[in-house]
């Protein structure tokens, strides 16, 4: 089983549908949660940081962790093209080490 | 502005070259990161860097170096002994554990 372990896509939404990403993962040592937003030919932009379990919102966009499940998701409401990239899960463990996803492609149509 | 800048953004290799990548962070991040990204494959750690003139191996060092004589700074060298480079390559950085790392634009690597 893979560390971690992230739905493939591609997803496509119509323009104001709400989005949801997710991954799961199998080590419980793992402690703290960050969602990436990576546009075509740039590097990964933070978007959300979490280490809790429960939801953490930003704007129109929800990070859900739940660790009895080892489940993480993230939210986008009222989705717009603008958010047509590819989401990256990423999960550091104790010793300091980022475990990422392989990433979603989503589009979002006008 | 605050950021990671790394350089170029397109690299072409030759067969049996040496080639050096730039990462440069005005962030004063202690910590330095360098990611290969292949299709379909996710981020997989080449070097880190958690203080100045120190290092440890990733996941999949081999075949490349690096060095980190100052703080901001953190080049990446893939070897002729890597046999597959061509990927695009990111250097990121942080405060120190616990905190998000933020990442540069890439280096695209391609062989001739």
């Amino acid at each position: 089983q893979k560390e971690v372990e992230q739905d493939p896509g591609p997803l496509s939404v119509p323009e104001g549908a709400i989005v949801s990403l997710n991954c799961t993962y199998s080590n419980s040592a793992f402690q703290y949660f960050m969602w990436y937003r990576q546009y075509s030919r740039k590097g990964p932009e933070l978007l959300m940081y979490t280490y809790s379990s429960g939801n953490k919102e930003d704007g129109r966009f929800t990070a859900q962790v739940d660790k009895s499940s080892k489940y993480i998701s993230l939210f986008i409401r009222d989705s717009q093209p603008s958010d047509s990239a590819t989401y990256l899960c990423a999960i550091e463990g104790s010793n300091y080490k980022l475990t990422f996803g392989k990433g979603t492609l989503l589009t979002v149509n006008p | 502005d605050g950021g990671i800048t790394q350089s170029p953004k397109y690299l072409f290799r030759k067969e049996g070259q040496n080639v050096t990548l730039s990462c440069e962070q005005n962030l004063n991040h202690d910590a330095m990161y360098w990611y290969r990204q292949d299709p379909g494959q996710g981020l997989r750690l080449i070097y880190y860097s958690q203080i100045v003139n120190d290092f440890q191996k990733g996941d999949i060092a081999e075949g490349y170096s690096v060095s980190r004589e100052k703080k901001e700074s953190f080049p990446l060298t893939v070897t002729s002994a890597q046999k597959n480079p061509t990927a695009f390559y990111l250097c990121a950085s942080s405060s120190g554990g616990r905190q998000p790392q933020h990442f540069g634009d890439g280096t695209r690597l391609s062989i001739l």
